[in-house]
């Protein structure tokens, strides 16, 4: 069922951009890519989400390639509190019109000061 | 109010007792769900309840028993469960089942002895 693939963990210093990649290879035209991420102890918090065009919003870039094979979440600042879990999802269709979040195994990133 | 709340936030339960996790929101969302996340795992879903009605059961063990009294209420009933039970539990809710818009709760921690 797996439709995603993060690297484990990544690091970056504070105040520099974090990029966080996600490999989606077998997507269909119609699966949206959807990036929430996992503070410690918290649920998952929404962050942007787009289905071909790149999305910008006040919390982060989403870049879509060109064949929707991969995607980068962009923090253009990261922070000491954008340490945290990245999931990167992709929702998916299902027979009875409704859809299903499936979600990657995240990317464990650590914002260093 | 754009919150999703779950009580209570920790539970420790033996095998033959029977609890309830509550989970409630007041944003008019039709749609809400239950997952389950184990340690440094995605989380997996197990119920989507559309507009008051159960409309996917993850092939869920009959000892999970979910209830849907009203559109804000969703509640998980427990019972008999296995020590391998004890996770971490989300509610979430969206707008309609499938879209955009998934906001979770903060989950209930669930110890089973």
């Amino acid at each position: 069922d797996a439709k995603t693939t993060q690297p484990p963990s990544m690091d970056c210093a504070e105040g520099r951009a974090a990029n966080l990649p996600c490999n989606h290879s077998t997507i269909s035209g119609n699966e949206y890519v959807y990036w929430y991420r996992q503070i410690h102890s918290q649920g998952p918090q929404y962050i942007i989400h787009g289905l071909k065009n790149n999305e910008t919003n006040e919390m982060a870039s989403l870049i879509i390639t060109e064949d929707r094979k991969s995607s980068t979440l962009i923090l253009p600042h990261a922070t000491l509190r954008d340490t945290a879990v990245y999931y990167c999802i992709v929702r998916v269709p299902r027979m009875d019109s409704s859809y299903k979040l499936i979600f990657g195994s995240g990317t464990r990133l650590l914002v260093r000061p | 109010d754009t919150e999703v709340t779950q009580t209570p936030k920790h539970l420790v339960m033996g095998m033959t007792n029977k609890k309830s996790l509550k989970c409630e929101q007041h944003m008019g969302h039709r749609a809400m769900y239950w997952y389950k996340q184990k340690a440094k795992k995605p989380p997996e879903l197990m119920f989507v309840y559309s507009y008051e009605k159960l409309s996917i059961n993850e092939s869920v063990p009959s000892r999970f028993s979910p209830e849907c009294p009203n559109s804000s209420l969703l509640n998980l009933h427990l019972h008999a469960l296995q020590p391998e039970d004890s996770a971490l539990y989300l509610c979430a809710s969206s707008p309609v089942a499938g879209g955009y818009g998934y906001t979770f709760g903060s989950g209930t921690r669930l110890t089973v002895v």
